[in-house]
């Protein structure tokens, strides 16, 4: 079956690194994806990674993805208060479906 | 233009009202979404809509009515709700709905049933 499972509660200091992770149960996931969602608000799609890559970056943000493991990790780097959010990981296996885990509140102290 | 709108952001109504949450894209994707997030849940996917088509009802309760009346808008027709159906909507699109597409999120309904 498919399922996405996050930790919970990430607490950092600023300036530091977030490291968020993930684990996924479906091996013909194709496509993972990182949201993140402010309070009251929807969710916004930060990054996502192709199944066949390892890492992708983007600014401020990298993203690991070990296929064999079935592990994903979102790093933040120089994590600010503007950051605290929660993360949501996801994976697309096929059709129309996304699959979310339950979602990771990052809570940055000043 | 990447945006997804929803209206109303907040809607408060009784078990026996009927109402309507409204979504709507410019960006010429064929493939829309309902999703529903209870508080500090993920979202949980309700009806995928397909080149206005309804593709994909994940068993949602008949109270729920989903419409697609073009392209570019949908709808979640709301009627005798219960209490525990208060969440946040949230309307997603994308392309066609095929795998290798992301999905744009809105900023959802609040939604609260007395």
């Amino acid at each position: 079956g498919e399922d996405v499972e996050q930790s919970l509660f990430l607490s950092v200091r600023e300036g530091d690194s977030s490291v968020i992770n993930c684990t996924y149960t479906d091996s013909s996931s194709t496509y993972l994806y990182w949201y993140k969602q402010e309070p009251g608000a929807g969710l916004q799609l930060l990054t996502y990674i192709f199944s066949n890559m390892d890492m992708k970056q983007d600014q401020r943000l990298t993203v690991l993805l070990n296929k064999k493991d079935k592990h994903l990790s979102l790093r933040i780097a120089d994590t600010q208060t503007g950051d605290s959010a929660i993360y949501f990981c996801a994976e697309k296996a096929g059709g129309f479906k996304t699959i979310f885990g339950a979602g990771t509140r990052l809570f940055v102290k000043a | 233009d990447t945006e997804v709108t929803q209206t109303p952001k907040h809607l408060v109504m009784g078990m026996t009202n009927k109402k309507s949450l409204k979504c709507e894209q410019h960006m010429g994707h064929r493939a829309m979404y309902w999703y529903k997030q209870k508080a500090k849940k993920p979202p949980e996917l309700m009806f995928v809509y397909s080149y206005e088509k309804l593709s994909i009802n994940e068993s949602v309760p008949s109270r729920f009515s989903p419409e697609c009346p073009n392209s570019s808008l949908l709808n979640l027709h709301l009627h005798a709700l219960q209490p525990e159906d208060s969440a946040l909507y949230l309307c997603a699109s994308s392309q066609t709905g095929a795998v290798q597409e992301t999905q744009y999120f809105g900023p959802g309904t609040r939604l609260l049933v007395l």
